[in-house]
């Protein structure tokens, strides 16, 4: 089935310790997001790419990075520059470029890391 | 990037119809309405979109206003499986695709 995997679903952190969140898609989606969501809040977007090789930055991409290497991936790293990292990150995908920009978002089911 | 503006929560009764507003009074000409809602601990899926003329699918209808400042998701008999956030956004299809979400809406359903 098409669709859009992340993993780990659940990951523990220490301190100063930078992980690495998968997301991987194989709808032939362009465009690639990666949102953090903290308890009771909405979605903040920090980082987008609209095509391979290329990033842009979103709300709060600070003390995160990303690669778009492949197509269907887009991996997410949590640097230990991020002072609050606990939250659950939701990677979605959706159809790139005018005039397919309209299409509907694909999301994954997400990732919870907790720092401890 | 155009905002949205959608009341925190709502409240509606089992099996009676619920409108849930957003306001999105800097919405450009080319701007795409888009509906999504949210489960406890899982990604948002998509309910529907739509331009200009109301819109109807299998899961709701979207009804757009005229000056289209504002649109009403409207869910025809509510269940309890339609308690969730709700979320506006637009999407704007020659744009770079820097796509932001609200807080939402958090719908109660009363059985």
């Amino acid at each position: 089935d098409g669709g859009i995997t992340q993993s780990p679903k659940y990951l523990f952190r220490k301190e100063g310790q930078n992980v690495t969140l998968s997301c991987e898609q194989n709808l032939n989606h362009d465009a690639m997001y990666w949102y953090r969501q903290d308890p009771g809040q909405g979605l903040r977007l920090i980082y987008y790419s609209q095509i391979v090789n290329d990033f842009q930055k979103g709300d709060i991409a600070e003390g995160y990075s990303v690669s778009r290497e492949k197509k269907e991936s887009f991996p997410l790293t949590v640097t230990s520059a991020q002072k609050n990292p606990t939250a659950f990150y939701l990677c979605a995908s959706s159809i790139g470029g005018p005039p397919m920009n309209t299409g509907e978002l694909f999301f994954g089911e997400g990732s919870r890391l907790t720092v401890l | 990037d155009a905002k949205t503006t959608q009341p925190n929560s709502m409240e509606s009764n089992e099996e009676e119809p619920v409108h849930l507003p957003c306001n999105h009074s800097t919405i450009s000409g080319t701007d795409y309405i888009h509906w999504y809602r949210q489960l406890p601990s899982q990604g948002p899926e998509y309910v529907i979109h739509g331009l200009t003329s109301n819109v109807n699918n299998r899961m709701a209808s979207l009804a757009i206003a005229e000056d289209r400042k504002s649109s009403t998701l409207i869910l025809h008999r509510a269940t309890l499986r339609d308690a969730a956030v709700y979320y506006c956004i637009l999407r704007d299809p020659w744009g770079y695709q820097k796509v932001t979400f609200g807080t939402g809406t958090k719908l109660q359903v009363i059985p």
